[in-house]
């Protein structure tokens, strides 16, 4: 079972819809949690860190639920930029365990 | 602001060839360093990575090494390459708290 488990999609959903993404993770000690957006053939780039306590930033909310050791990532309002695969990240011992990523596609 | 380098871009190697990728960072003192690999359609493997001036460890086993022979310099090398080596490389810098930040990366094509 790998540590950081996610839906590959695609998700394909059309300009200013809303569209969530789940992640699970395994190894209960991991300390930090995050979403990273990779472009095709680009670096990963961090999106936004997620806290117990659930965070938004513009369009996206990011929640933590540490019982049931799942993340999750929801984007309001999407646009044709948003189109990306999207990482969700844990952190342990100051490495980050990357999930296989979630490819979301923004239709017009 | 803190940036970080890496070169070449892309690289085209035959099998049994040496490798050296190095990758710098600015604007920060003591980082860790981390190498990743990403594969065509998968998700990041971690290579390496180092907490200060010549620590490694080594995550994977294989015919790859690393060194860190300055606070803010990180060099991926392999005496012989292998078809298998192909793949994005990707440097990431962070500080204590978590989260990395990645370089642009080197495409590597073993032929």
């Amino acid at each position: 079972r790998k540590e950081v488990e996610q839906d590959p999609g695609p998700f394909n959903v059309p300009e200013g819809a809303t569209v969530a993404f789940n992640c699970t993770y395994s190894n209960s000690a991991s300390q930090s949690f995050f979403w990273y957006r990779q472009d095709c053939r680009k670096e990963p780039k961090l999106l936004m860190s997620v806290y117990s306590s659930g965070n938004e930033d513009g369009r996206f909310t990011a929640q933590l639920n540490r019982a049931s050791q799942y993340i999750s990532l929801l984007i309001r309002d999407s646009k044709l930029s948003d189109s990306a695969t999207y990482l969700c990240v844990v952190s342990r011992a100051q490495k980050l365990v990357f999930g296989q990523g979630t490819r979301l596609t923004i239709n017009p | 602001s803190q940036t970080i380098h890496q070169w070449p871009a892309t690289l085209v190697q035959p099998v049994g060839s040496p490798l050296s990728l190095e990758c710098t960072v600015e604007g920060t003192s003591n980082p860790n360093l981390y190498w990743y690999r990403q594969a065509a359609g998968r998700g990041l493997q971690l290579l390496f990575y180092s907490v200060g001036i010549g620590q490694i460890s080594s995550e994977v086993p294989q015919n790859l090494s690393a060194s860190r022979p300055q606070d803010r310099q990180f060099i991926l090398s392999s005496k012989k390459l292998l078809l298998s080596d192909s793949g994005f490389y990707l440097c990431a810098w962070s500080r204590q708290t978590g989260e990395q930040y990645f370089g642009p990366g080197t495409r590597l094509t073993v032929t």
